[in-house]
């Protein structure tokens, strides 16, 4: 079974701007999950979408935004990008509620 | 909501030493505990996990971890690490989020650990 897949795997943004990064989940999995992970904070729930439903969201701003398809698929999104937001964004997958979560290998994203 | 603490930022070993990295966690309620290892340049990886029954669980590459209830502690040991175990290790729980009728997986801060040849 193929794994996580993310895409892209670097991305440079100016401030301001915005971006989206793009999940494939393991297939048969309808569950996705974004974190953003930094040096200092480790990793920070954003949200989780179950059948196209947002389920569960952290703390963070509404700049940051996430949808799922009906294939499963998720995209994440953020606006107005921040110098703060320069992370390494995780997606992850899991067949249901509490089974582990399988990452991908991320997107690093730099705001310049 | 929980929370995990870790409670060694960064933690240097000469191989063949013993490993002991804790993990305390804030949750009245049912959990599953996990411990996650990042290899450098490495997406995270399960190492190990515990959902119910025998409190030592085995994980991969001779990790295993205690799980006692009382003290809200989820410990990962290793009775000799070697250069390979390099890598960062994170704690991480999952429980029932009663608003959102969902179960969110909390990750601590992770440990790093390095290991001298």
């Amino acid at each position: 079974k193929a794994g996580v897949t993310q895409t892209p795997r670097y991305l440079i943004k100016t401030r301001g701007q915005q971006v989206t990064l793009s999940c494939s989940p393991i297939s048969g999995h309808r569950s996705v999950s974004w974190y953003q992970q930094t040096p200092g904070q480790g990793l920070q729930f954003l949200f989780e979408y179950f059948s196209e439903t947002q389920r569960n969201k952290g703390n963070f701003p509404g700049r940051f935004s996430g949808r799922q398809f009906s294939n499963s698929r998720s995209e994440m999104n953020v606006s107005t990008l921040e110098l703060g937001d320069s992370a390494l964004y995780l997606c992850a997958s899991r067949a249901f509620g509490n089974s582990p979560l399988h990452f991908g290998n991320g997107t690093r994203l730099t705001v310049t | 909501a929980q929370s995990v603490s870790q409670h060694n930022h960064h933690v240097i070993l000469s191989e063949a030493a013993s490993l002991e990295l804790g993990c305390n966690y804030s949750y009245g309620g049912t959990v599953n505990l996990f411990w996650y290892v990042q290899y450098p340049g490495q997406h995270l990886q399960l190492l190990l996990k515990y959902f119910s029954g025998d409190p030592l669980v085995k994980g991969i590459k001779g990790f295993e971890a205690e799980f006692i209830k009382s003290k809200f502690s989820f410990n990962l040991r290793k009775p000799s690490v070697q250069w390979s175990d390099t890598a960062e290790y994170f704690c991480a729980v999952n429980a029932l989020e009663s608003g959102a009728g969902s179960y969110q997986l909390t990750f601590g801060k992770g440990t790093k650990l390095s290991v001298i040849p």
